[in-house]
């Protein structure tokens, strides 16, 4: 099993652009997310997908859109990239049904926007 | 809103043990561990429940003070591995246990 994977590992935007961060996982879990992470911030909460269908906003949801495409596949958008969203971003997904389970992370998206 | 984390950083010595504090103003259902090294992914320590249930691995301590909506990770005869970022992440309400909000981290350096 891959576990989560994400694509790609790297990019850099010019302010303004858009652009589209992939999240897949092959461990048929029901929950997906994608966090933010910032020097001194920690892991800050972007959006979360409890199930196929669904999507709810997390703690920093501005300047997001996501989709849940399917059950595996979980993406994230910037319409307009700012050099505020310079950041890691992280994809996770937990089982979750019947109560919280652990979040398995994938390998991280470094986004420069210069 | 973001749980508190203390301290902020700690040096230990290998063999030397430490207590990294998580606390939250609100309720909480659960808390939850995870240790990140340097440039790597975060990794599932352990999730305390509101009840006293614990799913993690064995080898980690922690506990969950309820009343005070306070949980503590000890770390016991520290090794060099044991060095990473740890986080804590808090979900006030059984309904949106999905929804668990991270704390800043505690850095955690082991030196021989």
């Amino acid at each position: 099993n891959a576990g989560v994977t994400q694509t790609p590992k790297f990019q850099v935007l010019k302010t303004g652009q858009s652009m589209t961060l992939q999240c897949a996982q092959d461990m048929n879990h029901n929950s997906m997310y994608w966090y933010r992470q910032d020097p001194g911030m920690g892991l800050r909460l972007i959006y979360y997908s409890a199930s196929e269908g669904t999507t709810d906003k997390g703690e920093v949801p501005n300047g997001y859109n996501v989709s849940r495409l399917n059950k595996r596949e979980f993406s994230l958008r910037l319409e307009s990239a700012a050099p505020s969203q310079t950041s890691v971003y992280f994809c996770a997904s937990s089982p979750t049904s019947g109560g919280p389970y652990e979040q398995y992370f994938g390998p991280g998206t470094r986004l420069t926007v210069t | 809103q973001q749980p508190v984390q203390s301290p902020q950083a700690v040096i230990l010595r290998e063999g030397e043990d430490a207590v990294i504090n998580c606390s939250s103003s609100k309720a909480l259902y659960s808390v939850h561990w995870y240790r990140q090294k340097h440039g790597e992914a975060p990794v599932f320590l352990m999730i305390l429940l509101k009840g006293g249930e614990q799913k993690g691995h064995e080898k980690i301590s922690a506990s969950f003070n309820e009343k005070k909506q306070q949980s503590s990770l000890y770390l016991t005869a520290s090794q060099l591995s044991y060095s990473g970022t740890y986080f804590c992440g808090t979900a006030p309400m059984k309904t949106s246990y999905d929804k668990v909000i991270f704390g800043p981290g505690t850095s955690l350096s082991v030196i021989p």
